[in-house]
């Protein structure tokens, strides 16, 4: 069975510092993975996806990163800012059916000042 | 300029009613989809339609129809509401229903059975 499973569940960080959420699965066969931004009382907002070949990739202060290997992903989060705060979600997609993405259950990030 | 539009943003009703949640996107995408959050945040896919048909349907009770008039447009109809059908439904849209495009999600809508 496909899953996805993300850790921790929340994190409180000060503003300013680093942090990385994790993320394992087991999809298979895989096609992508995806990190996205929720914040509150909103629809989730892409940050990055990421093909089998590709081990990392940037969008700003957000670096994901992927090992196809492991089945492990991570979202590290630099010089987080208040803005930061809202859950972040990974999905993976198997390279099967379309639209059959596996979501995680998120990690909640809360940055105080 | 909202890519992806949902009507109403809260829906406040009661057990047994029918309602209607509808969707727009103007991003000129090929697919569209419904998805469930629950209380504890967890998204489910519903149903994707690609060109105004159904590709995916997931385990979904029937009392749920979705219709695609044309594939700006996906909305979603609930019959008999049920106290769990309260949840955040989020419509989605993307270039086409290949899983290496990115999907863009509208601001959901807050559905209260009471």
């Amino acid at each position: 069975k496909n899953q996805v499973e993300q850790s921790p569940q929340s994190l409180i960080i000060l503003e300013g510092k680093n942090c990385t959420l994790q993320c394992n699965y087991t999809v298979s066969p895989f096609s992508n993975l995806r990190w996205y931004k929720q914040d509150t009382g909103r629809g989730p907002v892409s940050l990055t996806i990421m093909t089998f070949s590709e081990n990392t990739k940037s969008n700003g202060r957000y670096t994901a990163t992927l090992d196809a290997d492991t089945k492990q992903s991570s979202l590290h989060i630099t010089a987080s800012q208040l803005s930061d705060s809202a859950s972040y979600i990974c999905v993976v997609s198997a390279d099967t059916n379309a639209g059959k993405s596996t979501f995680g259950d998120g990690t909640t990030l809360t940055v105080k000042p | 300029d909202t890519a992806v539009s949902q009507t109403p943003k809260y829906l406040v009703t009661q057990m047994g009613n029918d309602k209607s949640i509808k969707c727009e996107q103007n991003l000129g995408h090929d697919t569209m989809y419904w998805y469930k959050q629950d209380s504890k945040k967890f998204l489910k896919i519903m149903f994707s339609y690609n060109n105004k048909e159904l590709i995916i349907n997931e385990t979904v009770p029937n009392r749920f129809s979705p219709k695609s008039p044309d594939k700006a447009h996906l909305n979603l109809h609930i019959n008999s509401l049920e106290l769990g059908d309260s949840a955040v439904y989020f419509c989605a849209s993307s270039q086409d229903n290949r899983e290496i495009y990115e999907q863009y999600f509208g601001p959901g809508t807050r559905l209260t059975v009471t």
